[in-house]
């Protein structure tokens, strides 16, 4: 069963602009990651966020995590043509070993 | 850089063949993932392996077995395949009881005729 559900399910914007993306879960987390995956390729990791944390920064990115909202939102400041890609949210529950769970993806498209 | 390769890139099989699809990752990662990958559904894992010669079932492994011999390297097998098996396939390593951040091979988009 999916864990986790990204929201909107694709977006599209112009270059420079702000892209915030939305994932929402079910059960109780250990942590939540975001991936990327450009057009036909493998993921690579971008950011994870522990379930006693609240917000986390790498680069452009910001992440945020509300576990009492079981959701977590995926903020890319300063949009680039070269962010355009899909972006998966995925769960580590609580408890469990290594396993992901991964929500369906969100297709960003940022426009030159 | 933790590297993860896959021995394919495109294959194109057909139905009730069997098809051997390769995993190798050079971090001397415990852990070894399969997922397929089909649009609207995200991704999905098939199977697997905490160490040697150990595998654990994932979501859906029905129609797949997998085969871990060495650390490094990690088999997908199809034993009979069918076009519902015509997906992608993506290959993850991570180590083990860390931060569980999976670190993935390029995919092989799989077509069986």
């Amino acid at each position: 069963s999916q864990q986790g559900e990204e929201d909107p399910q694709a977006l599209s914007i112009q270059e420079g602009e702000n892209a915030t993306m939305n994932c929402s879960y079910k059960t109780s987390i250990n942590n939540l990651q975001w991936y990327r995956q450009n057009s036909g390729r493998g993921l690579v990791h971008l950011i994870l966020i522990r379930s006693n944390e609240r917000e986390k920064h790498s680069g452009r990115l910001r992440v945020t995590l509300d576990t009492s909202k079981k959701s977590s939102s995926l903020l890319i400041t300063a949009s680039r043509a070269a962010d355009t890609a899909s972006y998966f949210c995925a769960t580590v529950l609580t408890g469990a070993n290594s396993k992901l769970t991964f929500g369906k993806g969100i297709t960003l498209s940022v426009r030159p | 850089d933790v590297k993860v390769t896959q021995s394919s890139r495109y294959l194109v099989k057909r139905t009730g063949e069997k098809v051997f699809l390769e995993c190798v990752q050079d971090m001397d990662h415990e852990n070894m993932f399969w997922y397929r990958q089909d649009p609207g559904l995200g991704l999905r894992l098939i199977y697997f392996s905490y160490d040697v010669k150990m595998k654990e079932k994932g979501d859906i492994p029905e129609g797949y077995s997998v085969s871990r011999e060495k650390k490094e390297r990690f088999s997908l097998i199809l034993e009979s395949a069918s076009t519902n098996q015509t997906s992608m396939y993506l290959c993850a390593s991570s180590p083990l009881r860390t931060s569980y951040e999976q670190y993935f091979g390029p995919g092989t988009r799989l077509t069986v005729t």
